[in-house]
């Protein structure tokens, strides 16, 4: 079965504190995964996708087949960051979206 | 319009009600998903269409729940017979071509049935 796992409800941390929230994933073949973020009273929107081996905002997410993981990193977190994160799979067909739980990042000073 | 518009943004309605929930895609969008996202869940796949016809409707709970896009464009999520547990934020989006990723999400409509 197709599953998305965000082991943390929360996470929080200080300004200027590495951040790495966590997504596992199981799939068959080859999985495209992707990270969404929405900020308080804004729409879910994509913040980055693995086949494009980009940094947005900061943020930075390696596909790890070995260990089914695709965690979301940032080396200094900042206040702007904080928001609900949802890691996501797309299906075999391509039409939908498998997303996990969802972890809130909170940012204090 | 700038994005993907839903209407009601808010919805109370009673057990065992029909409801209606709007969706208006970004114009010229061809492929428009609808999602359902209970209390401290992510959002889960209901539908997909592109153009006016449902190319996969796979994550539609049970047969209560029902989609419209008679124009290819406004799309219509139909309840029937509600239940306390469709209680949830019911989103919508869309693409231009069918991309699920290329998607713009609305703001959803929250729908609670007392």
């Amino acid at each position: 079965a197709q599953r998305v796992t965000q082991p943390e409800k929360l996470l929080s941390v200080f300004k200027g504190a590495p951040v790495e929230l966590k997504c596992n994933y199981s799939y068959s073949g080859s999985p495209e995964l992707f990270w969404y973020v929405q900020y308080s009273r804004q729409r879910l929107q994509l913040l980055l996708r693995h086949i494009s081996r980009e940094s947005i905002k900061g943020f930075t997410a390696d596909l790890n087949k070995g260990e089914t993981s695709f965690h979301l990193k940032k080396p200094f977190a900042q206040e702007e960051d904080s928001a609900m994160y949802y890691c996501a799979l797309s299906d075999q067909a391509g039409t939908a979206l498998i997303f996990g739980k969802g972890t809130t990042l909170s940012v204090s000073s | 319009g700038a994005g993907v518009s839903q209407t009601p943004s808010n919805k109370v309605t009673e057990k065992g009600k029909y409801v209606e929930l709007r969706c208006d895609p970004i114009s010229g969008h061809t492929a428009l998903y609808w999602y359902r996202q209970s209390l401290g869940q992510g959002p889960e796949f209901l539908i997909y269409f592109q153009g006016t016809g449902a190319a996969d409707d796979s994550g539609l709970p049970n047969d209560r729940f029902f989609a419209v896009r008679p124009e290819g464009s406004v799309s219509t999520l139909k309840i029937q017979r509600t239940e306390r547990g469709d209680s949830a934020v019911y989103l919508c989006a869309s693409s231009l071509s069918g991309g699920v990723t290329e998607a713009f999400f609305g703001q959803g409509t929250r729908l609670t049935v007392v």
